[in-house]
Order: structure tokens, then sequence, then C-alpha cells
């Protein structure tokens, strides 16, 4: 069965450095996303990407984000100097079509800014 | 602007109990509802979802919901459980013209023989 499929599991790095989420979606899906979890609390949407180009982005999705589909496979999200407050699981999500509803979720990236 | 209520963040029940996850929403356009489930170490997988027609759904490990318009409401039933079901469940909405999930705060379901 396809699936999402993100790397690395599990990242750790100081605070103020440069992190890349890698996630593959699944290979007909062309709408993309980005979700986080912090620890306790919500599922929160970051952003959406569809047509090469942010479709939407939320109030936490700020000019240290950015989003890119670098090839036809791969769909990455950096943060550019990160913080404490990063730390969070982050999912990424595709979904087939406009008309497609259902969203698939990859395993997700802990990401511990120390 | 949706929103979505969880109203129990821990819910333990024994093995072969019935169980039901309550989950509230509020929104002033249509939308589609979703449950997801997580667990341990694993990403969210799609248990069920609401877009129109029949307001009982079923899903995958015999899990049902039922829509609910006047009461904005969608709870998450099994009539008997598992240890296996013991997981995180997280209600989510979905405008019908938009694309964004809102999720709420998630129900921890701990299943006990």
């Amino acid at each position: 069965e396809p699936e999402v499929t993100q790397t690395p599991s599990h990242q750790v790095t100081q605070m103020g450095q440069e992190v890349i989420l890698r996630c593959v979606p699944i290979s007909n899906h062309l709408y993309f996303y980005w979700y986080r979890q912090i620890l306790g609390q919500k599922v929160e949407f970051l952003v959406s990407f569809y047509n090469n180009e942010i479709s939407e982005k939320s109030e936490i999705f700020d000019d240290q984000f950015s989003v890119e589909r670098p090839d036809g496979s791969n769909f990455t999200l950096k943060i550019r100097s990160t913080k404490l407050e990063d730390s969070a699981m982050y999912f990424c999500a595709s979904r087939q079509d406009r008309l497609n509803t259902e969203a698939f979720f990859g395993q997700g990236t802990r990401l511990t800014v120390v | 602007a949706q929103s979505v209520t969880q109203l129990d963040s821990q819910v333990p029940v024994f093995e072969e109990a019935p169980v039901e996850l309550r989950c509230n929403y509020s929104s002033s356009v249509s939308v589609y509802l979703f449950w997801y489930v997580q667990y341990p170490n694993q990403g969210l997988q799609l248990l069920l979802k609401y877009l129109s027609g029949s307001t009982l759904v079923k899903g995958i490990n015999g899990f049902e919901a039922e829509f609910n318009k006047s009461q904005t409401s969608f709870h998450l039933r099994k009539p008997s459980v598992h240890i296996s079901d013991t997981a995180e469940y997280f209600c989510a909405v979905r405008e019908t013209s938009g694309s964004r999930l809102t999720f709420g705060e998630g129900t921890q379901l701990t299943v006990n023989p």
C-alpha cells in the first residue's frame, strides 16, 4: 500500500541551526501539507502546497519556515534558525486531488531543539 | 474559521467494553468530518470520514461515528474494544471548499485487561 515517508524519524539540533525535514508523498498525489504537534498540544496546520507554490499557510508559518519540492518526489520543510519552541513532531501529509478528501499522513519527524 | 473540541482527554476502559469518544465542532460553513488514530510511535491513520449522506459512518477496526448536525457532534463509538485499540484518537474537520484540517486536542484511549 502506498504511504507517505518522512526522514529522519528523530532529529536533535542546536538552537539557531537550520534543519531540513524531508518527506516523500504518495506518488500520484498533488496536494502536500506540513502539520506539527507540540508535546501535549493539538496537531496544528502549518502550510499547504499545490502546483509548486504555497496555497495556504497558518500564522505559525512565518519567515523562518520555507517549503520546497526540489524534484518530482521530495517535499521539504526548512526551518532557518531553530528556536526551543520549534521542538515538536512534524507531520507531512498528501492528498490525491481536489475531489479526493482524504489526507494521508507520514509517521512524523520528532524535532528536538536544545 | 472552524474549531474542534474533544471533551475527554483520557478514556480508560476495560477490554470488551463499549466506548464512545466525544467530538464537537464549530463552523460557519459546511465541513467534512474525520477521525484519525495514532498508535504509539506511528503517524496518523484515517479511521473514518463523513462527507455527506447517511449520518452513520463505519470505519476500520469496527469503529463507527454518527454525525449530528443539530448538536454539531461527531462522536466515535465501538461496541467492544480490544487491547490493541489503545491509542490516541483525533477528531478533525475540513471546510468542504478548503484544504487544511483542523484537529481537536486528542483523546487517549487506554484499554485495560
